[in-house]
């Protein structure tokens, strides 16, 4: 079936450093690729939606220039949060999907602690 | 995208079919119903999905009623395993979007 992979698993870092997330489809060219965000018993927060080739469409209240994503090929997106905070701390995850009626598939997430 | 009303919890014993219920009763004629399932601290795994015909695979069985305002996710012989949150979404086919609502945590016990 197919393969989202995410990396890394979980990262940990001081306040105000950068980090960057990749998603890759493994075994299929995703068109779209999303970013999703998740708290603690909270429900999965839809960031943007990316293309490849073109610029992310970020949802109402995502900041484009704290999340960066770039989509530069068929089966990599990335992911950089910049200037991390702790307030930044979340379940980051990512999907893709290939043709149109085609389901998402969903990478196993980022934990992300900022100190 | 129209949106779905899913119970908050259910039980269901172990070797059981467990039946869960999703509403949407606002579904347009080009929206598919879509189920996906999140096990504690991973990404969702899709389930299944289908428009209108009753859908069945390795995972599970999906019942959409005639006039498409509900449907049923059937898991036909739960195992402990099958403990998670399952999402209930409708999506306009070709559309991007996969909005999550809160989902029915299901808990499988033996």
């Amino acid at each position: 079936g197919a393969v989202v992979s995410q990396h890394p698993s979980w990262v940990i870092c001081k306040s105000g450093t950068s980090v960057k997330i990749e998603c890759r489809s493994l075994d299929f060219q995703a068109t779209t690729m999303f970013w999703y965000r998740q708290f603690p018993k909270q429900s999965l927060m839809l960031m943007a939606t990316s293309n490849e080739g073109s610029k992310a469409t970020y949802e109402q209240g995502v900041e484009k220039d704290k999340f960066l994503i770039n989509h530069a090929s068929l089966t990599l997106s990335t992911l950089t949060v910049t200037s991390a905070h702790p307030e930044d701390s979340s379940f980051y995850i990512c999907s893709a999907r290939g043709p149109l009626n085609q389901p998402q598939h969903f990478g196993d997430g980022t934990r992300l602690s900022i100190l | 995208d129209a949106k779905t009303t899913q119970p908050t919890s259910m039980d269901c014993a172990e070797g059981r079919a467990a039946n869960l219920p999703c509403n949407h009763s606002t579904i347009s004629g080009n929206e598919y119903v879509y189920w996906y399932r999140q096990i504690h601290s991973q990404g969702p795994q899709y389930i299944i999905h289908g428009l209108k015909n009753n859908e069945t695979n390795e995972m599970a069985s999906l019942i959409i009623t005639e006039d498409r305002k509900s449907s049923t996710l059937i898991l036909p012989h739960a195992t402990l395993r099958d403990t998670a949150v399952y999402y209930c979404i409708v999506r306009v086919g070709g559309g991007n979007k996969l909005v999550f609502g809160a989902g029915t945590i299901l808990r499988v016990k033996s």
